[in-house]
């Protein structure tokens, strides 16, 4: 089965600067890649998605990038504030092979400083 | 639109015990899943249900049993509760097949403690 690596565990970044946080993945099936955020006592919810056929998306202040031969994605942050401070975590599946739910890294806490 | 709704929020249970969390979509989506998240450990999958009359184990099945009510229905039980069980349960839903719905949507969690 799939496993994803996530690093590192606790990230803290004054405000303003950028945050990345970077996964790994074992099956070389793989080919959704989705980012959620988790605030305290929240739910997670997806913030950005790549597949594999893109090797960079962006959406305002976040960004994800993709490398399927190396098998690493990244999630990027730039220009951080307060609300950015949380829990983020990759994840990995199969697009279209089967409903066996996806595999997670372990999360990274975002801790903005002020 | 509720999305998916999860019950109940709280439970602490004695060693022993069983319960069931219940939970609900109104989404339409084909694909149900249990999740628990412990600290450090991230989100891992116990079991899931591709479709209405199907249940698969995921990564953590032991000593959990889920039931496919319908096709907005899927809940787990505990049939006899131990401290390891103690936890954050999220519901989740999705349509994997439909090519760009993969997102999995969360229910809003049950914390449980079992002492």
């Amino acid at each position: 089965g799939e496993n994803v690596e996530q690093h590192p565990s606790t990230l803290s970044v004054q405000e303003g600067d950028s945050a990345v946080i970077k996964c790994t993945y074992s099956d070389s099936a793989s080919n959704y890649f989705p980012w959620y955020k988790q605030e305290l006592g929240k739910r997670p919810q997806l913030i950005i998605d790549i597949r594999s056929n893109v090797g960079e998306k962006k959406d305002q202040r976040i960004a994800v990038t993709l490398n399927k031969t190396a098998k690493h994605f990244s999630l990027h942050i730039t220009e951080t504030q307060p609300e950015d401070s949380a829990v983020y975590f990759c994840a990995a599946s199969e697009e279209g092979g089967g409903a066996d739910g996806l595999t997670f890294g372990k999360g990274t806490h975002l801790i903005i400083q002020p | 639109n509720a999305g998916v709704t999860q019950t109940p929020k709280f439970q602490v249970l004695k060693t022993g015990q069983s319960m069931t969390l219940q939970c609900a979509q109104d989404m339409n989506h084909n694909s149900m899943y249990w999740y628990r998240q412990d600290p450090g450990m991230g989100l891992r999958l116990i079991y899931y249900s591709a479709s209405e009359g199907t249940t698969d184990k995921g990564e953590v099945p032991n000593g959990y049993n889920v039931s496919r009510l319908n096709k907005r229905e899927f809940s787990l039980r505990l049939e006899s509760a131990a401290p390891s069980q103690t936890s954050v349960y999220f519901c989740a839903s999705r349509d994997p097949w439909t090519g760009t719905n993969e997102k999995l949507f969360f229910g809003s969690g049950t914390q449980l403690s079992v002492l």
